[in-house]
């Protein structure tokens, strides 16, 4: 079953609205979760490291400031989107790790459609 | 040089034949890597992980790794339409932080 829960699945909004992206870790802590971006037919990129109780680490030209994460308990990470921008549409997708002896494994959220108008 | 490379393909094989992916990437400090399966519209799946040189198989699956070459490789035997898919190569680089390439498109005729 799903490790990772993100909500929305898909966001229609106009530009100049905000959107907020959940992402949620199913039945362990995750101290650090991910937060992508996916345009279509492009790889996922990192855009930022969400670290719980701490402010969230940007890549290199993600704006902080539109981006906003929010990282308030072990189990829930939020991305708001703030006054999107057509541009801003985009697949964006959470993700956390669970690592073990020897291993770790990255488990993404079912990813969001986000279509600004 | 980007730091996680793939071809992006599309790559045809008949239905049962061998598909092979490859990944090379720069950073020789990567110690754990990844493919990922990612259906249109879908998030990424984990299909395999390697942590140490040699080959990895789990049912159809093998994945290959060369540290001192860099490349990572990923089998599928018995290819299936139901393979068809983009396969994300994606290597730990600088300690920690998740790379993706671009990815591979598979497709498997019937």
């Amino acid at each position: 079953g799903a490790v990772v829960s993100q909500h929305p699945s898909r966001v229609i909004c106009k530009s100049g609205t905000s959107v907020k992206i959940e992402c949620r870790s199913l039945d362990f802590q995750a101290t650090t979760m991910f937060w992508y971006r996916q345009f279509p037919k492009k790889s996922l990129m990192l855009m930022a490291t969400s670290n719980e109780g701490s402010k969230a680490t940007y890549e290199q030209g993600v704006e902080k400031d539109k981006f906003l994460i929010n990282h308030a308990s072990l189990t829930l990470s939020t991305l708001t989107v703030t006054s999107a921008h057509p541009e801003d549409s985009s697949f964006y997708i959470c993700s956390a790790t669970i690592r073990g002896d020897g291993f770790e494994e990255l488990f993404f959220g079912s990813g969001t459609q986000l279509s600004v108008l | 040089q980007k730091e996680v490379e793939q071809n992006s393909g599309p790559l045809s094989v008949p239905e049962g034949a061998i598909a092979s992916l490859n990944c090379t990437y720069s950073d020789r400090g990567s110690q754990s890597f990844f493919w990922y399966r990612q259906y249109s519209g879908k998030s990424p799946e984990l299909i395999m992980s390697i942590y140490s040189n040699g080959d990895k198989e789990d049912g159809r699956f093998t994945a290959q790794l060369n540290k001192a070459s860099q490349y990572v490789s990923l089998l599928i035997r018995d290819s299936q339409p139901s393979d068809s898919a983009t396969y994300l190569c994606a290597v730990t680089v600088y300690g920690n932080k998740l790379v993706f390439g671009a990815g591979t498109i598979l497709r498997v005729k019937s």
